[in-house]
């Protein structure tokens, strides 16, 4: 079982900054919080991940509450490639697991 | 320059046989996996493999079975096909190491099973 949660669906105006909660109350002190998205009909793309502090890269900007027990993925001019399916995922990493995922968000990015 | 490749991209079959998916990966990763994704868009992990170790997800019946020719490949046979396989399948990769963020897996394009 997936150990975040996620809204189902977001909209977002195109070239506005995309704002994606997810929380995960029961993180422990090891487990990371790692982002994929999943385009329609593609595979599933690693996004971002972060353990503690914020985190920015090409694709996004990771933001972790200092109680880490939530964080917001943030597109900062989402466009409409960004439709797509968001997955939170909360995993210890650098392992040889499979990735657990939820329901994610269904990002929708209008015109 | 695909990084994983997965072929076919599309397998008609009927109930009852037996079928494969192949998966390539040229990132030099070690450790490969196959996912499920439902009809209902859930993603699933079915197995992940190395060269140490299977890690089989232990709700995947026997009748699926990864086999590995060599470190770039992870082909996924299914025995005895029945409806409720039918899904779409996805190849990954990664590296295995102690430093988060380097495991990041790499997904295959999907190979969508349609079992009538």
């Amino acid at each position: 079982d997936a150990k975040t949660t996620q809204p189902p669906s977001m909209d977002c105006a195109e070239g506005r900054a995309a704002n994606l909660p997810c929380n995960h109350s029961t993180i422990s002190g090891n487990e990371y919080v790692y982002w994929y998205r999943q385009i329609h009909s593609q595979g599933p793309q690693y996004i971002i991940h972060g353990l503690k502090n914020n985190e920015t890269n090409e694709m996004a900007s990771l933001i972790i509450t200092e109680d880490r027990k939530s964080s917001t993925l943030i597109l900062p001019h989402a466009t409409l490639r960004d439709t797509a399916v968001y997955y939170c995922i909360v995993r210890v990493g650098g392992g040889a697991d499979g990735l657990t995922f939820g329901k994610g968000t269904h990002l929708i990015i209008q015109p | 320059d695909t990084a994983v490749s997965q072929t076919p991209k599309y397998l008609v079959t009927q109930m009852g046989n037996d079928k494969s998916i192949k998966c390539e990966q040229n990132l030099g990763h070690d450790t490969m996996y196959w996912y499920k994704q439902d009809s209902k868009k859930f993603l699933k992990i079915m197995f992940s493999y190395n060269n140490k170790e299977l890690i089989i997800n232990e709700t995947v019946p026997n009748r699926f079975s990864p086999k590995s020719p060599d470190k770039a490949h992870l082909n996924l046979h299914i025995n005895s096909l029945e409806l409720g396989d039918s899904a779409v399948y996805f190849c990954a990769s990664s590296q295995e190491g102690g430093t988060p963020g380097l495991d990041t897996q790499y997904f295959g394009p999907g190979t969508r099973l349609t079992v009538l």
